[in-house]
């Protein structure tokens, strides 16, 4: 799976929106782009996915660059129950649910 | 209900001993996954099975062997436990085995402590 790449970590303030980066330069044409959380001493939650075009759900926000390089996850207001580590991973359709995990971004929420 | 449930949630043994994590899932999914967090909170895949054959086996060793009765339940026996297996191990399901819409449900982990 290609590789992507995210802040080790980001503070908020609760209630502002918050936009979490992820670049992957190398993401081939089938890749899908998907975010998933881990709050403290849970297991990770499937938040959103895209492919080209920017989504949007009850949880979040996906933007996507034009050249999909690069997108962004968007809390558009925060809570402090939104504390967690985020993580941007490109599935293929081969992979089998091999999701592969990088170090991922910890995101703090002052109150 | 919760939807992929672990038991235990924490477990605590000696070096050398033999334990088993069990996996239950309520959501008619096909897949099943042990996933396992180390110290650094990597996640890493281990299995996979889908209806009931495994699919994916990652470079684990042979101690830890995955079974699975039926679809709605994997379990993970591990033999001869060692000071390196302690971490946390998380089980998943999802509707399908590839694609690059499928979404992963995981439980809530256990912690494997071995002393």
């Amino acid at each position: 799976d290609a590789k992507t790449t995210q802040p080790n970590s980001m503070e908020s303030n609760e209630e502002e929106p918050v936009h979490l980066p992820c670049n992957h330069s190398t993401i081939s044409g089938t890749d899908y782009i998907h975010w998933y959380r881990q709050l403290p001493s849970q297991g990770p939650e499937y938040v959103i996915h895209g492919l080209t075009s920017n989504v949007n759900n009850r949880m979040a926000s996906l933007a996507i660059a034009e050249d999909r390089k690069s997108s962004t996850l968007i809390l558009h207001r925060a809570t402090l129950r939104d504390a967690a580590v985020y993580y941007c991973i490109l599935r293929s359709g081969t992979s089998y649910g091999k999701l592969t995990f990088g170090q991922g971004t910890i995101l703090t929420v002052h109150p | 209900d919760t939807a992929v449930s672990q038991t235990p949630k924490y477990l605590v043994t000696q070096m050398g001993n033999d334990k088993s994590i069990k996996c239950e899932q309520n959501l008619g999914h096909d897949t099943m996954y042990w996933y396992k967090q180390d110290s650094k909170k990597f996640l890493k895949i281990m299995f996979s099975y889908n209806n009931k054959e495994l699919i994916i086996n990652e470079t684990v060793p042979n101690r830890f062997s995955p079974k699975s009765p039926d679809k709605a339940h994997l379990n993970l026996h591990i033999n001869s436990l060692e000071l390196g297996d302690s971490a946390v191990y998380f089980c998943a399901s999802s509707p399908e085995s590839r694609g690059p819409n499928e979404k992963l449900f995981f439980g809530s982990g256990t912690q494997l402590s071995v002393l």
